[in-house]
């Protein structure tokens, strides 16, 4: 079946250094779409991703989907303790639900 | 509007015990999913819903069973509970798209089993 890895597990960064998460599928992806979930909390929606090669941004993050559709990654500039959290991809490869695959997550640990 | 509802937040069962979640949608979306969650493991599809009457099984079904009576209530049943259940449990909804756009997550429910 497909899997999707994402690296790191953990990262640890200095506030205001910045950060990045991958996403890597075994097959190609119809689309991506990122999550963010707060420490107790439940994942909340940030973007999908559809195009190949698309990059989208929201304030200081940076969404790109990979040009063969296997891969993405979220970049966050100059981290606040806010963006504390872990972040989530989920692949969807098509045929329904079975499609979608998540990641298991970066936690980003941010000191102040 | 109230969005995805879980109840309980909380529970602890004893090995053996039954007990039903229950998930609640005032969205009018036609999908529902229930998640597993634990620690360096992600979310994990237990099953899911196409629309009222239907389930389907996702990656680890076993020891559930799931009921989508009212297109707006998806329920998850625990027959006789593990300690291997103990996890956070989430139930999502979303439209029905051949893009599957944005999932909406309830709280969770915190379950664990002794």
């Amino acid at each position: 079946g497909q899997q999707v890895m994402q690296i790191p597990q953990y990262q640890h960064v200095q506030e205001g250094e910045d950060f990045t998460t991958y996403c890597n599928s075994s097959t190609t992806l119809s689309n991506i779409q990122w999550y963010k979930q707060r420490p107790g909390g439940h994942p909340v929606f940030l973007i999908q991703l559809v195009k190949s090669g698309e990059v989208k941004k929201q304030k200081r993050l940076t969404f790109q989907f990979g040009e063969a559709k296997k891969n993405s990654s979220l970049h966050i500039t100059a981290t606040q303790t806010t963006d504390v959290g872990t972040y989530f991809c989920e692949g969807y490869s098509g045929g329904g639900a079975d499609g979608l695959t998540f990641g298991k997550g970066t936690h980003l640990i941010i000191q102040p | 509007n109230a969005g995805v509802t879980q109840t309980p937040k909380f529970r602890v069962l004893k090995t053996g015990q039954s007990m039903t979640l229950l998930c609640a949608q005032d969205m009018n979306h036609e999908y529902m999913y229930w998640y597993r969650q634990d620690p360096g493991m992600g979310l994990r599809l237990i099953h899911y819903s196409v629309g009222e009457g239907t389930t389907a099984k996702g990656e680890v079904p076993d020891g559930y069973n799931v009921s989508r009576l009212k297109k707006q209530n998806f329920l998850l049943g625990l027959e006789s509970a593990a300690p291997s259940q103990t996890s956070v449990y989430f139930c999502a909804s979303s439209y029905l798209d051949h893009q599957f756009y944005e999932q909406y997550f309830g709280p969770g429910t915190r379950l664990t089993v002794t």
